[in-house]
C-alpha cells in the first residue's frame, strides 16, 4: 500500500509560468515532508522541507504548502525555468526531530517528471 | 569537500554472484540509508542504520545485507538470493534519522 502518492507521472509547463506538483499521503504519523529533485543517472538533491507545525515554507522560487487535514502537500515553482526539468520526489517521515522520535527511513512517492517547455 | 560517495558508478554482475556496493560519507552523519530505484517506481528503502554497529531492514531487504562497522561507511551486498538485482542503487546519509538526507550519485547494477 503506497503511503506517499504522486498521482501525476508527468507535468508539462511553459517557461516562466508556475509549476505545481502535488503529493498525497495516507499515514497520519508523518510529520515531516521533503521534496527532492532528480536528474537521470544522478542521486536526488534536497530542495525544500516542511514540518507538520507549519503550513507553508518558502525558499526562493520554491514554496511548499501543507494541508494536514487533507493529507496533501504541493510544491510551487515560480517562475519555472528550463533547468527545473527533472523528476521531483515527495518524501515523508514519521518521528522526525520535530516529534522527538525515530521510526525508519524516508518514504518516497513515485515521482513526477516535470518538463519545462520554452 | 564534504559529501557522500558511491562506487562504482556502473557495475556488472553475473547471475549467482554476490556483489558489494560501496558508500562512504565524510559529513559526520549518524544515519545512513540504501534505496533502490526501478523505472516507474519511487525510491524504496532497503536498509538503514541509525548509528554505528546497528542497522534495520527497510521495505525490501530480502536478498541484501549491510554492515556498519564505521560511522562513515555503509556497504551494501547484493546477494545471489536477490531475484531482480538490476536497478539503480542510491545511498544516503542524514545527521539524524529522518532529517534531510543527502544522496550519493548512485550505482547502476546490471546482472548479465
Amino acid at each position: 500500500d503506497q503511503q506517499v502518492k504522486q498521482n501525476s507521472p508527468s507535468l508539462s509547463v511553459q517557461e516562466g509560468r508556475i509549476s505545481i506538483l502535488n503529493c498525497d499521503y495516507t499515514n497520519s504519523m508523518f510529520d515531516y515532508f521533503l521534496w527532492y529533485k532528480k536528474y537521470p543517472a544522478e542521486g536526488p538533491t534536497f530542495l525544500i522541507s516542511i514540518s507538520s507545525i507549519k503550513d507553508k515554507n518558502e525558499d526562493g522560487r520554491f514554496t511548499v504548502f501543507l494541508n494536514k487535514s487533507a493529507k496533501h502537500l504541493s510544491l510551487h515553482i515560480v517562475p519555472s525555468q528550463p533547468g527545473d526539468s527533472a523528476v521531483y520526489f515527495c518524501a515523508a517521515s514519521a518521528g522526525s526531530m520535530y516529534s522527538g522520535g525515530g521510526a525508519d527511513g524516508l518514504t518516497f512517492g513515485k515521482g513526477t517528471h516535470l518538463i519545462i517547455q520554452p | 569537500d564534504g559529501g557522500i560517495t558511491q562506487s562504482p558508478k556502473y557495475l556488472f554482475r553475473k547471475e549467482g554472484q554476490n556483489v558489494t556496493l560501496s558508500c562512504e560519507q565524510n559529513l559526520n552523519h549518524d544515519a545512513m540509508y540504501w534505496y533502490r530505484q526501478d523505472p516507474g517506481q519511487g525510491l524504496r528503502l532497503i536498509y538503514y542504520s541509525q548509528i554505528v554497529n546497528d542497522f534495520q531492514k527497510g521495505d525490501i531487504a530480502e536478498g541484501y545485507s549491510v554492515s556498519r562497522e564505521k560511522k562513515e561507511s555503509f556497504p551494501l551486498t547484493v546477494t545471489s538470493a536477490q531475484k531482480n538485482p538490476t536497478a539503480f542503487y542510491l545511498c544516503a546519509s542524514s545527521a539524524r534519522l529522518n532529517t534531510e538526507a543527502f544522496f550519493g550519485q548512485g550505482t547502476r547494477l546490471t546482472v548479465v
